[in-house]
C-alpha cells in the first residue's frame, strides 16, 4: 500500500522554465511533508518541507505548495537549472513530523541546457 | 546546513562476513537515527529507527539478528551487516533528525557489495 505516491516517474524541462512535481498522500494522519533531491550514488539532500497548517512554503527558487483536502503537494522550482537533474523524492511524516519518514518512489528530473 | 557522515563509502567483502557502517551527526545531536536500504529503481526503504541508548526499532520484514544497530551516543549509530550474502548488497543510507528542527539529514551512504 502506496501512502506516498509520485505518479510521474520523469520530467524533462527546458532551462529557465519552471519544474513541477507532484505527489499524492493517503495517509490523513501525515501532517508534516518534505522534500528531498538525490544524486546517484549519494544520500539525499534536504531541499524544503512544509507542515500542514500552511499551504506554502518558499525558499529561493523551491516552493512547496499543500492542499490537504487533495491530499496532494507539489514542489515548484523557478527557474530551472541544469543542476538541478536529479532524482526527487516527496516525504511524508505524522506528529509534527516526529514518526519515520514515508517515501514516494521519487522522480527523475532533467532539465536541458 | 547539518551535517551528517558515513564511513566507509564503498565496502566489498566476502560472503560470510561482517561489515560495519557508521552514520555520524557532525554538528548537531540526535536521539533518533535511521537506517535506509534503497533497492534499483525504487524509493528508500526504512529499515529500523535507532534511538539513543536503547533497543532500535525494526521495520516489519527486517531481520534484527542480521542487522545489528547500535546507538550509543547522541552523534554515532552503527549498522553491522552480519554474516553477509550477496542478496545483501546495497545502498545503505543512514539519517539523523536534529532534534531542534524534526528534520532528517542524510548521508552520503554506502555500497555494500558482497562477493
Amino acid at each position: 500500500d502506496q501512502q506516498v505516491k509520485q505518479n510521474s516517474p520523469s520530467l524533462s524541462v527546458q532551462e529557465g522554465r519552471i519544474s513541477i512535481l507532484n505527489c499524492d498522500y493517503t495517509n490523513s494522519m501525515f501532517d508534516y511533508f518534505l522534500w528531498y533531491k538525490k544524486y546517484p550514488a549519494e544520500g539525499p539532500t534536504f531541499l524544503i518541507s512544509i507542515s500542514s497548517i500552511k499551504d506554502k512554503n518558499e525558499d529561493g527558487r523551491f516552493t512547496v505548495f499543500l492542499n490537504k483536502s487533495a491530499k496532494h503537494l507539489s514542489l515548484h522550482i523557478v527557474p530551472s537549472q541544469p543542476g538541478d537533474s536529479a532524482v526527487y523524492f516527496c516525504a511524508a511524516s505524522s506528529q509534527g513530523g516526529s514518526e519515520k519518514l514515508v517515501f514516494g518512489k521519487g522522480m527523475k528530473l532533467t532539465v536541458n541546457p | 546546513g547539518a551535517v551528517v557522515s558515513q564511513h566507509p563509502s564503498r565496502v566489498i567483502c566476502k560472503s560470510g562476513t561482517s561489515v560495519k557502517i557508521e552514520c555520524r551527526s557532525l554538528d548537531f545531536q540526535a536521539t533518533t537515527m535511521f537506517w535506509y536500504r534503497q533497492f534499483p529503481k525504487k524509493s528508500l526503504m526504512l529499515m529500523a529507527t535507532s534511538n539513543e541508548g536503547s533497543k532500535a526499532t525494526y521495520e516489519q520484514g527486517v531481520e534484527k539478528d542480521k542487522f545489528l544497530i547500535n546507538h550509543a551516543s547522541l552523534t554515532l549509530s552503527t549498522l553491522t551487516v552480519t554474516s553477509a550474502h550477496p542478496e545483501d548488497s546495497s545502498f545503505y543510507i543512514c539519517s539523523a533528525r536534529d532534534q531542534l528542527q524534526e528534520t532528517q539529514y542524510f548521508g552520503p551512504g554506502t555500497r555494500l557489495l558482497v562477493l
